[in-house]
């Protein structure tokens, strides 16, 4: 069955620092996204992409944030300069017309 | 604006007993609903969907949801439940397959 591929699957990173969290969607989906879950919370959306844009965006995703299809297949997540509060599980999905398939998750650190 | 609660962030049920998580959706078009699950440290796993066909919807794992309109609801019922079912369980819903939206989520303890 395909997969959403997310890498790495944890990340500790230090205050101030820029991470790139990347994803593989499904290779025929068009619709992706990037959800967060701090821990003991529920899942957020935070940026929708379709067809190499920004399609819609939370108001989490301020501009310390950036997403990228640099390659057709990578789609990533830029958080430019860390804050203590962006420790999370970061999520990435994919969808086609038959509906989501989430990654397993990066557990992003920040210390 | 789309919305989700879920009712209950904590419910124990015994071994064998039936399970039900409450879901409750604000929709200003026809939603489409769905029900992940989530084990400790692990992804979301998609457990079953609405999409506007029936609307008693069977999913994976013995799991099924009934969407009624009338009461803007969509509960996640299980007739037994088994240890393997111990999770955190999520209810989300979107408009016209856009972004999804997700409720508070409830996790499920089964007692032995």
């Amino acid at each position: 069955e395909p997969e959403v591929t997310q890498t790495p699957s944890h990340q500790v990173t230090q205050m101030g620092q820029e991470v790139i969290l990347r994803c593989v969607p499904i290779s025929n989906h068009l619709y992706f996204y990037w959800y967060r879950q701090i821990l003991g919370q529920k899942v957020e959306f935070l940026v929708s992409f379709y067809n190499n844009e920004i399609s819609e965006k939370s108001e989490i995703f301020d501009d310390q944030f950036s997403v990228e299809r640099p390659d057709g297949s990578n789609f990533t997540l830029k958080i430019r300069s860390t804050k203590l509060e962006d420790s999370a599980m970061y999520f990435c999905a994919s969808r086609d017309s038959l509906g989501y398939t989430f990654g397993s998750g990066t557990r992003l650190t920040v210390v | 604006a789309q919305s989700v609660t879920q009712l209950g962030s904590h419910v124990s049920v015994s071994e064998g007993a039936l399970v039900l998580l409450r879901c409750n959706y604000s929709s200003s078009v026809p939603p489409y609903l769905f029900w992940y699950v989530q084990y400790p440290n692990q992804g979301l796993q998609l457990l079953l969907k609405y999409t506007s066909a029936a609307t008693l919807v069977k999913g994976i794992n013995g799991f099924e949801a009934e969407f009624k309109k009338s009461e803007t609801s969509f509960h996640l019922t299980k007739p037994s439940a088994h240890m393997s079912d111990a999770a955190e369980y999520f209810c989300a819903v979107s408009e016209r397959a856009g972004k999804l939206i997700f409720g508070q989520g409830t996790e499920l303890s089964v007692k032995p």
